[in-house]
């Protein structure tokens, strides 16, 4: 079963920086489109960025764009997200997630929460 | 930009009926590359339907997705009392979500 385990989410204060990874297993990460997905509270679903299968081509929400970098290591079956000068808006849970070649979401982590406070 | 609306915002149904979510896009979604995603309360999404017809691993028949172009349906049959949660449609390319329907017990 594919799974997929997001870390390092938590508080941080307007104009912090913050690194989430995820640790994928049981499929051929080195094969897949991954992304992140965030939820504002109360809200409905964003992407934030998409990467594709060698780390060669990401693309990203205009709302990150700027700040925010997606990244992975196919050796460690890793995908990261570095975001910085956070903002409020910014706080959401976010989410990992595998694209199985179809440009849907098969596959979602549990979500890690990013709350940007004072 | 293209923007995906669902319709509508929040429907109130019984279990045992039938429910039409709608998802309209505002420009013809490229090779149907449409999905639809159910979230519960405190969960990740899970994905039901992809290229806009197929079910995902897993998901019973009683859902079933249609449409073309820029109009396309969520169809529930025999709604169960698990059912009744928040859906998103989301399109490609490039990644959009559309802002949701709450089906909720009537």
């Amino acid at each position: 079963e594919v799974q997929l385990v997001e870390s390092g989410g938590g508080l941080v204060q307007p104009g912090g920086s913050l690194r989430l990874s995820c640790a994928a297993s049981q499929f051929t990460f080195s094969g897949h489109w991954m992304s992140w997905v965030r939820q504002a509270p109360g809200k409905g679903l964003e992407l934030v960025a998409h990467i594709n299968p060698h780390g060669g081509e990401q693309s990203y929400a205009d709302s990150v764009k700027g700040r925010f970098t997606i990244s992975r290591d196919n050796a460690k079956n890793s995908l990261y997200l570095q975001m910085n000068s956070l903002r409020a808006e910014d706080t959401a849970v976010y989410y990992c997630a595998r694209d199985p070649y179809t440009k849907v979401f098969e596959n979602w982590g549990q979500g890690t929460l990013v709350t940007v406070s004072s | 930009e293209i923007v995906l609306t669902q319709s509508p915002g929040t429907l109130s149904l019984s279990p045992g009926e039938s429910a039409t979510l709608s998802c309209r896009a505002s420009q013809s979604v490229t090779s149907n590359y449409l999905g639809w995603y159910q979230q519960k309360p405190g969960q990740a999404p899970r994905l039901l339907i992809y290229g806009a017809s197929s079910r995902a691993t897993g998901i019973p028949d009683r859902f079933s997705g249609s449409g073309s172009g820029t109009d396309f349906t969520l169809t529930i049959s025999r709604l169960e009392p698990e059912d009744f949660a928040v859906y998103y449609c989301q399109q490609f390319p490039p990644y959009i979500f559309g802002q949701g329907t709450k089906l909720e017990i009537k």
